[in-house]
């Protein structure tokens, strides 16, 4: 029961590269969602998709960009990253989108980027 | 400006004491979720509580949400190393466009 799966793990970019991190999820959720979390912030929102074809802004967007051409898959994609982008990224889905009072979150490990 | 505050950020006790730890705001929430995360992985879904002045246990855990809905509360009896980890509250505020705010967290840290 694989759930939500990221890739890569760790990954360290040298300044001005570009990289994807990749998302999949097997529960056919609607909805997916792109976090990083910062030492001491919480989680912050930065892309989020109610579908596949839609994607919507979220908290923290610039930098990012994300694309949903299917269901499972919700990849996203650093531009020319920056040492601000260093952080872990947390993928996630959900059944009923924003109401908690219905579903829940599901997370994946996390990706570890270190922009150097 | 953090719309939702957790408290305290961290805290560090012996096992089998007690603590409580918070999760507060100014903005009424349809429903406030609470999740823990352990290092490495990604934070898990402990508990969803909807009702103004609404309990909920799980096992040694007790949750409460506000009378307001504006607040809630973990408590945890005679903590665990294995209670160790960042537990993050989670609240959306029931509009059509809402988005789900995460608190910054409270790092819990049970010495054996």
């Amino acid at each position: 029961n694989a759930g939500v799966t990221q890739t890569p793990k760790f990954r360290i970019l040298k300044i001005g590269q570009s990289m994807t991190l990749q998302c999949t999820q097997d529960m056919n959720h609607n909805y997916m969602y792109w976090y990083r979390q910062d030492p001491g912030m919480g989680l912050k929102l930065i892309y989020y998709s109610v579908g596949a074809g839609i994607t919507d802004k979220g908290e923290v967007p610039n930098g990012y960009n994300v694309s949903r051409s299917t269901t499972e898959d919700f990849p996203l994609r650093l531009e020319l990253a920056a040492p601000s982008q260093t952080s872990v990224y947390f993928c996630a889905s959900s059944l009923t989108g924003p109401n908690l009072n219905t579903g829940e979150l599901f997370f994946g490990e996390g990706s570890r980027l270190t922009v150097l | 400006t953090q719309l939702l505050e957790q408290s305290p950020q961290f805290l560090s006790i012996q096992e089998g004491e007690n603590l409580t730890v918070y999760c507060n705001s100014s903005s009424v929430f349809s429903s406030l979720q609470w999740y823990r995360q352990e290092p490495g992985e990604g934070p898990v879904l402990l508990v969803t509580v909807v009702t103004g002045g609404e309990v909920k246990k799980l096992k040694r855990l007790t949750f409460q949400f506000g009378d307001a809905r504006k607040d809630s509360s973990l408590h945890i009896t005679a903590a665990q190393p294995g209670d160790t980890g960042l537990y993050l509250c989670a609240g959306e505020r029931g509009s059509r466009d809402d988005k789900i705010i995460f608190g910054k967290g409270t790092r819990l840290h049970i010495l054996p």
